[in-house]
């Protein structure tokens, strides 16, 4: 079984452009959630999707969105973006016992 | 908020048992615990998790204290790719599902 794809794994932005991150969860599962993860603050959450819908969001600006498509997919989207902005971005996928399934992560690095 | 604490940092021998510890005091009854570990450059990676009584895998296993407010994550044998840092986090069971990430714990294994 294919495990959770995250794309792109490396990217480098410039202060006040925008960047989608992309993520396929596992076949079947049908929860999906992003965290932020930094050296000063650790792993933080930012949203989760069920079904096309967003379940729970975490404390985040709504420079943050992500989105869920039919398949499961998911998308996030970082606006005008921050030099704090830099960061891993990890999903991970879930089944309905509820364990956290991870990607290895998409790290952005806003210059 | 459920929150959980754990020591910054362990040290254990190789091919040693080794038993990391998690309190979490404030914890709801139905909250699961969750241990998730997470080595360098890689996403977090499950390793077990449980609700009221002790669980084993493959990997670990997890005793749970009597009142819940403590439960302790056991590497029967651990060795050098056990190093990693270990997160104890609380599944919040309610209609806003969020899971709350500590600081976890750096595990050290010495040859």
């Amino acid at each position: 079984k294919a495990g959770v794809t995250q794309t792109p794994r490396y990217l480098i932005k410039t202060r006040g452009q925008q960047v989608t991150l992309s993520c396929s969860p596992i076949s079947g599962h049908r929860s999906v959630s992003w965290y932020q993860q930094t050296p000063g603050q650790g792993l933080q959450f930012l949203f989760e999707y069920f079904s096309e819908t967003q379940r729970n969001k975490g404390n985040f600006p709504g420079r943050f969105s992500g989105r869920q498509f039919s398949n499961s997919r998911s998308e996030m989207n970082v606006s005008t973006l921050e030099l704090g902005d830099s960061a891993l971005y990890l999903c991970a996928s879930s089944p309905p016992t509820g364990e956290l399934f991870f990607g290895e992560g998409s790290r952005l690095t806003v210059l | 908020d459920a929150k959980t604490t754990q020591p910054n940092s362990m040290e254990s021998n190789e091919e040693e048992p080794v038993h990391l510890p998690c309190n979490h005091s404030t914890i709801s009854g139905t909250d699961y615990i969750h241990w998730y570990r997470q080595l360098p450059s890689q996403g977090p990676e499950y390793v077990i998790h449980g609700l009221t009584s002790n669980v084993n895998n493959r990997m670990a296993s997890l005793a749970i204290a009597e009142d819940r407010k403590s439960s302790t994550l056991i590497l029967h044998r651990a060795t050098l790719r056990d190093a990693a840092v270990y997160y104890c986090i609380l599944r919040v069971m309610d209609s806003n599902y969020q899971l709350i990430w500590g600081a976890g714990t750096k595990l050290i294994i010495k040859p």
